[in-house]
């Protein structure tokens, strides 16, 4: 039973162009969603958050949207460079039980 | 000035071994936490401890047992090792607030491979 999904397993897009990666939770205890950037080899990296009581978050190039109503989260990446390209994970947290849920994972490639 | 680190990187090892991974956090955090990637790349809790308690046990087999011997350190004991325990493991640590949403940072993980 997947709590959090990320339906698409891959992206392409061109240097320069917005990259928007979506995740969709099912779980309604959730009230924390982060996104991680992660390289093959590497632990995944803190990329940015956003707490349910608001609708988005901005930090440089990333943006993180949240639609409550429709159990829905996207990120934003403008513009997009090719060292972006890495597997973004989107994780849910239920901050009473502190453990994260995450989606599968989005491999973006961001071509030159 | 690496955050979390994990010991060893890369684990082979045969069915029926125990072995033990490492991890240490210098960021003074309170909370830490086990996570498997299975062959699906689903990354899934294990365990979570908080200064040294056991905070959560996600079914895991009792092959597995983590040790926390101080709030800076939690490693994963697993006894009797199987074919399917053949993942990769990461350690994650988070400062423990009550009224606070706190990230949690992760290791570079742990590729257990199992012959």
């Amino acid at each position: 039973d997947q709590q959090v999904k990320q339906n698409s397993p891959s992206l392409s897009v061109q240097e320069g162009r917005i990259s928007i990666l979506n995740c969709d939770y099912t779980n309604s205890m959730f009230d924390y969603f982060l996104w991680y950037k992660k390289y093959p080899a590497e632990g995944p990296t803190f990329l940015i958050s956003i707490s349910s009581i608001k609708d988005k978050n901005e930090d440089g190039r990333f943006t993180v949207f949240l639609n409550k109503s429709a159990k829905h989260l996207s990120l934003h990446i403008v513009p997009s460079q090719p060292g972006d390209s890495a597997v973004y994970f989107c994780a849910a947290d239920d901050t009473g039980r502190r453990a994260l849920t995450f989606g599968s994972g989005t491999r973006l490639q961001v071509q030159p | 000035d690496t955050a979390v680190s994990q010991t060893p990187k890369y684990l082979v090892t045969q069915m029926g071994n125990d072995k033990s991974i490492k991890c240490e956090q210098n960021l003074g955090h309170d909370t830490m936490y086990w996570y498997k990637q299975d062959s699906k790349k689903f990354l899934k809790i294990m365990f979570s401890y908080n200064n040294k308690e056991l905070i959560i046990n996600e079914t895991v087999p009792n092959r597995f047992s983590p040790k926390s011997p101080d709030k800076a350190h939690l490693n994963l004991h697993i006894n009797s090792l199987e074919l399917g325990d053949s993942a990769v493991y990461f350690c994650a640590s988070s400062q423990q607030k009550t009224t606070t949403q706190e990230t949690q940072y992760f290791g570079p993980g742990t590729r257990l491979l199992v012959l």
